[in-house]
């Protein structure tokens, strides 16, 4: 079975300081997207960052970035300087390339910002 | 471009009634997905559109389940014969080709049966 792993249910940050949030995966083919999406407590889910598997520089998007290690299927969101609008449920999910378009979800992490 | 819309926002229904919602999609994204979110868990895949084909369905969608997407633009999910366990937040997305099918999503509908 297909899998992503959120290990963490929930993560606390300092206003202005730096977070990660885990991920890891489970799959045996090797073209496929990750990303990380952002789902406020509005429930509108937002983009955060997009990666290829086929590229081994990691993606970086303003204040957030990833550490991609296919080898080891990890793939983790850094947030830096964080604000409290980065309070949020955060979804890990991958796209297989060759098996239809569908996202696979991690089970999410919340991010409380405390200031 | 306004983004993916859903319609309604909230729905409230007696078991048994049939449900219909509605997704509008972002203007030339060719495809379009519905998935199924249950409070504290991650959304999971029902099915997806390439136009007005339906390419992939989950086994989540049982036989109660149907969506249309007939010209290729908006499509509908129906619900027949609700059941309590259909109470979710029922979340659309669209992506295209040209941007590696990135999918984004609309702000859902929530489902409350009672």
């Amino acid at each position: 079975a297909q899998t992503v792993t959120q290990s963490q249910p929930e993560m606390s940050v300092q206003e202005a300081e730096t977070v990660t949030l885990s991920c890891t995966y489970d799959t045996s083919e090797s073209d496929y997207y990750l990303f990380w999406y952002k789902q406020p407590p509005s429930r509108q889910m937002i983009l955060v960052i997009r990666q290829e598997a086929y590229k081994q520089q990691n993606a970086t998007e303003n204040r957030f970035s990833v550490n991609f290690q296919k080898a080891a299927k990890s793939f983790s969101l850094k947030i830096s300087d964080s604000q409290l609008g980065d309070a949020a449920m955060y979804f890990c999910a991958y796209r297989l390339l060759e098996y239809g378009n569908k996202l696979v979800f991690g089970a999410g992490t919340i991010l409380r910002v405390k200031s | 471009d306004t983004g993916v819309s859903q319609n309604p926002r909230h729905k409230i229904t007696k078991r048994g009634q049939n449900v219909t919602f509605r997704c509008d999609p972002i203007s030339e994204h060719n495809r379009l997905y519905w998935y199924r979110q249950t409070l504290g868990q991650g959304p999971e895949f029902l099915t997806y559109f390439q136009n007005e084909a339906q390419l992939e369905k989950s086994r989540l969608l049982s036989d109660r389940f149907s969506a249309e997407r007939p010209k290729g633009s908006f499509s509908t999910l129906e619900i027949q014969r609700t059941e309590q366990g259909d109470s979710a937040m029922y979340l659309c997305a669209s992506s295209s080709s040209l941007e590696a099918d990135t999918q984004y999503f609309g702000p859902g509908t929530r489902l409350t049966v009672l």
